[in-house]
């Protein structure tokens, strides 16, 4: 496997189920990303680990619950979401040196998300 | 609040030349990206500038005038693959990425 890769790349869920979305990057890199991509909307960005720290959006639900157990994976929780949820989930990756960030994502191919 | 504006749609015939512009009022800056986004897969870095000036990438330029919060993407001999939507994101004071909306390139043959 290279880059960034993503599972499942379609999930279909209920609006009581539980889910766990997967990213995972061979590239080496310290940062991994979640973001959100609703059609004709800018991305999203939910979470941030970067050099072992956890920065979020403040305004994604706790509906949304990341892990990020080692710098080369990524986990996404997902319970009780609405229909609203629906998107494609979008994971990066990139190679941050601290103080600058001034660094290149590498995206995986996405998650489409339906919440019925 | 930060905004990036680019033009939602854009046709263009194959052969031809197009430019894609992006506007930008963040809380500082600290370089401008495009990415090219073909349905149903990855965005991919097209390119990456952070002073003034012209970046020439085989078919693809990329312009940035800082003191206009202006920057514009340029495509040469358009291809049909070229068809896809490209995203303009500006890192700011806090080395986050705010992203436009995107444009959707339609090439006609």
């Amino acid at each position: 496997e290279t880059g960034v890769t993503q599972t499942p790349r379609h999930l279909v869920m209920g609006m009581t189920n539980k889910k766990s979305l997967k990213c995972e990057q061979h590239l080496g890199h310290n940062a991994m990303y979640w973001y959100k991509q609703s059609a004709k909307k800018p991305l999203e960005l939910m979470f941030v680990y970067s050099l072992e720290e956890r920065v979020e959006n403040n305004s994604v639900p706790s509906r949304f619950s990341p892990e990020c157990p080692n710098s080369s994976h990524l986990f996404l929780h997902l319970h009780t979401l609405q229909p609203e949820d629906s998107a494609l989930y979008l994971c990066a990756s990139s190679q941050r040196t601290s103080g600058t960030g001034t660094d290149t994502q590498y995206f995986g191919p996405g998650t489409r998300l339906t919440v019925l | 609040g930060q905004n990036i504006d680019q033009p939602t749609e854009m046709t263009a015939t194959e052969g031809a030349i197009v430019q894609i512009n992006c506007t930008y009022q963040t809380s500082g800056f600290n370089g401008l990206f495009w990415y090219q986004q073909h349905a149903g897969e990855a965005p991919t870095f097209l390119s990456y500038n952070v002073l003034d000036g012209l970046e020439e990438k085989g078919r693809f330029s990329s312009f940035l005038s800082r003191s206009k919060g202006y920057s514009y993407l340029l495509l040469k001999e358009l291809q049909m693959k070229d068809s896809a939507s490209y995203l303009c994101a500006v890192m700011d004071s806090n080395y986050q990425l705010i992203w436009g909306a995107g444009t959707k390139l339609i090439i006609k043959p």
